[in-house]
């Protein structure tokens, strides 16, 4: 069974800094997503992840897969304010469901 | 294109009370989840279906129920409604199953 764990579940930063969120799943995927979600909203897909080190950038953001190490990481460059929301990774099984991490909420202070 | 369209927003029912909530997938998309999300148990999986056939069931007991229609469109159902069942409840579609999930606002119920 396909287990995520997502660390840190929550995170307070400055304007500016630079973070990382790690996504950790227990058996082999061939597909990984990230998702934000803005409170009170639904969510809202950033990234997909299909190969051994893919990497995927987009603005701010940037995410990567290492499968072997059943690893994926979502970078945060020079925090701005806009980024505050809950990001979850979801990783495939074996079954084609999404297994969702519990949410890391970022918090981004000015 | 129209994303995925989820009815109604809003619904506040009485214990006791069933309720149905309707999703519209992307057009094209083929695969339908719904998924509940709630502050303390997080998002959790109700159940999949495709090709008007349930592939995927989450924990959940026999109250809450689901299908899909030949168009895609899919609906679920929850009967004998409990406080606990208040929560977010979203669907999602995907082209195929297991691909990349576009969610609606969702349907926020409030049972009282």
């Amino acid at each position: 069974e396909l287990k995520v764990e997502q660390n840190p579940l929550f995170l307070s930063m400055q304007e500016g800094k630079n973070y990382t969120i790690y996504c950790n799943y227990s058996t082999t995927s061939d597909r990984l997503y990230w998702y934000r979600q803005d409170p009170g909203k639904s969510l809202e897909s950033l990234f997909v992840l299909l190969s051994n080190g893919a990497v995927k950038q987009e603005g701010r953001l940037m995410a990567s897969l290492d499968t072997k190490a059943r690893l994926s990481t979502l970078h945060i460059t020079a925090a701005v304010h806009d980024l505050s929301a809950t990001y979850f990774c979801a990783p495939g099984d074996s079954n084609y469901q999404l297994i969702w991490g519990a949410g890391t909420k970022l918090i981004i202070k000015p | 294109k129209a994303g995925v369209t989820q009815t109604p927003r809003y619904l506040i029912k009485t214990r006791g009370q069933q309720v149905t909530l309707s999703c519209s997938p992307i057009s094209g998309h083929r695969s339908v989840s719904w998924y509940q999300q709630t502050p303390g148990q997080g998002l959790q999986f109700l159940f999949e279906y495709f090709s008007e056939t349930q592939r995927n069931k989450g924990n959940f007991p026999g109250r809450f129920s689901g299908r899909q229609f030949s168009n895609s469109r899919s609906e679920m159902n929850v009967s004998t409604l409990e406080l606990g069942d208040s929560a977010l409840y979203l669907c999602a579609s995907s082209l195929e199953r297991g691909a990349e999930a576009f969610f609606g606002q969702g349907t926020r119920l409030t049972v009282v």
